[in-house]
């Protein structure tokens, strides 16, 4: 059973300074993996997803690698802005979406 | 596009009653399936399905029952809710079954079951 972790569980930091949010997990077997953003009481958007066979994905500020020998993928964020902050969810797709219990960042202006 | 609408967005049953969650998409997509979300957790799977006629188990099925008789529309239905089962529930789509293409997900539905 894929199990999906990602650490820390939550994150404060001021304005401007880059974001590191780890994610790791138990079966490399996978299709690829997905990075979602999620507002309090709202739903998931996709953010990023990185197939199997890629070891990064870019858009805008954001860069996402994997690692799929070591279990691990890393979203970073550059010069963070208040608006950034939300609770971000990786998802390991091996066949199903298995997600991490997300890390809540606060960006601090 | 409306991508993947879900109805209602909030609903709360008492325990015993049962109700169906509404899920539509707009995409053509083979591939629907069923999350709940818990505090401190992360989504589980309930269930999924890969083509109309064709549904699966997820993580948590228990108490929850699908069809999926056509390709746009997914519905999940609680048979005998239970406090257990207050979530918030969120239905998602892909092109196809072959896990290579990120999900879609609707805004969610809030369960408060009392």
């Amino acid at each position: 059973k894929q199990e999906v972790t990602q650490i820390p569980a939550a994150l404060s930091v001021p304005e401007g300074e880059n974001l590191v949010l780890n994610c790791s997990f138990t079966d490399s077997a996978i299709y690829n993996l997905q990075w979602f953003r999620q507002d309090p009481g709202k739903g998931l958007t996709s953010l990023l997803l990185i197939q199997s066979s890629q070891r990064e994905q870019t858009s805008g500020r954001l860069n996402a690698s994997l690692d799929k020998s070591s279990g691990r993928s890393t979203l970073y964020i550059a010069a963070s802005q208040p608006g950034d902050s939300a609770t971000y969810l990786c998802a390991a797709n091996d066949y199903k979406l298995s997600f991490g219990a997300g890390t809540t960042v606060t960006v601090r202006a | 596009n409306a991508g993947v609408t879900q109805t209602p967005k909030f609903q709360v049953l008492k325990t015993g009653q049962s109700m169906t969650l509404q899920c539509a998409q707009d995409m053509n997509h083979e591939y629907m399936s069923w999350y709940r979300q818990d505090p401190g957790m992360g989504l589980r799977l309930i269930h999924y399905s890969v083509g109309a006629g064709i549904t699966d188990q997820g993580e948590v099925p228990n108490g929850y029952n699908v069809s999926r008789s056509t390709t746009e529309d997914f519905p999940l239905r609680l048979l005998s809710a239970a406090p257990s089962q207050t979530s918030v529930y969120f239905c998602a789509s892909s092109p196809t079954s072959g896990g290579t293409y990120e999900q879609y997900f609707g805004p969610g539905t809030r369960l408060t079951v009392t």
